[in-house]
């Protein structure tokens, strides 16, 4: 299996401009999460979808971010317009299940640069 | 409340035992984690144990639980210069979704 997949890896960009991270979670996982890292703040979820479905997206920092989850293979976080403050490595991970011990598989992440 | 802590830094010579501990608030998390994330990579769990379970071995690994402290350490045993990373814990407060609650993560040096 090839795992969680995440692209593009490294992704710098100037301030106000449109920024589309892409996850494709393990193949039969039902469950898809996105994080975020920084130094300041440590590791934060900021949506979690289950059966392509948003459960929780109490995470997400403000109206600028987004995600979906079009399909069982794919997801995206967007974020527009972008600002320095976002600069960050971002995480997806899927799991099988929504409740108990399954777990959570991390993607590399993408580290973002805003400018 | 959610909040899991854990000491930011520890440590050790090749060869001795490194004890990472964590402390969590939600008394009714039914599974705990450990993950080990190295540089430039995403979180690899390295184990977990079930909240009705005191410790849990498996091979270099120790898990200890005191459920009454809410009290969480893992032990590695003959550490390497390869288990230098960032070892997180992280909990599964009782809220029925498996929405993962981090520790700030414990960063493993281990000198030769």
């Amino acid at each position: 299996d090839a795992g969680v997949i995440q692209s593009p890896r490294h992704e710098v960009t100037e301030m106000g401009q449109e920024v589309t991270l892409r996850c494709k979670p393990i193949s039969g996982h039902n469950s898809l999460f996105w994080y975020r890292q920084t130094m300041m703040r440590g590791l934060e979820l900021l949506i979690y979808f289950n059966n392509n479905v948003p459960i929780d997206d109490s995470g997400m920092p403000e109206d600028r971010f987004s995600a979906k989850m079009p399909n069982a293979s794919f997801s995206t976080l967007k974020i527009q317009p972008s600002e320095p403050r976002d600069s960050a490595v971002y995480f997806c991970a899927s799991s099988l299940a929504l409740a108990g011990a399954d777990t959570q598989y991390f993607g590399p992440g993408t580290r973002l640069t805003v400018l | 409340g959610e909040d899991v802590e854990q000491s930011l830094f520890l440590s050790v010579r090749e060869g001795d035992s490194s004890v990472i501990n964590c402390t969590y608030t939600d008394s009714s998390s039914t599974y705990l984690y450990w993950y080990k994330q190295e540089p430039g990579a995403g979180l690899q769990l390295l184990t977990y144990i079930f909240s009705n379970m005191d410790m849990k071995q498996d091979q270099r690994l120790t898990v200890l639980l005191n459920k009454k402290d809410k009290h969480l350490s893992l032990r590695i045993a003959d550490t390497q210069t390869g288990d230098s990373a960032i070892y997180f814990c992280a909990e599964i407060p009782n809220t029925g979704f498996q929405k993962l609650v981090f520790g700030t993560g414990t960063r493993l040096l281990v000198s030769p």
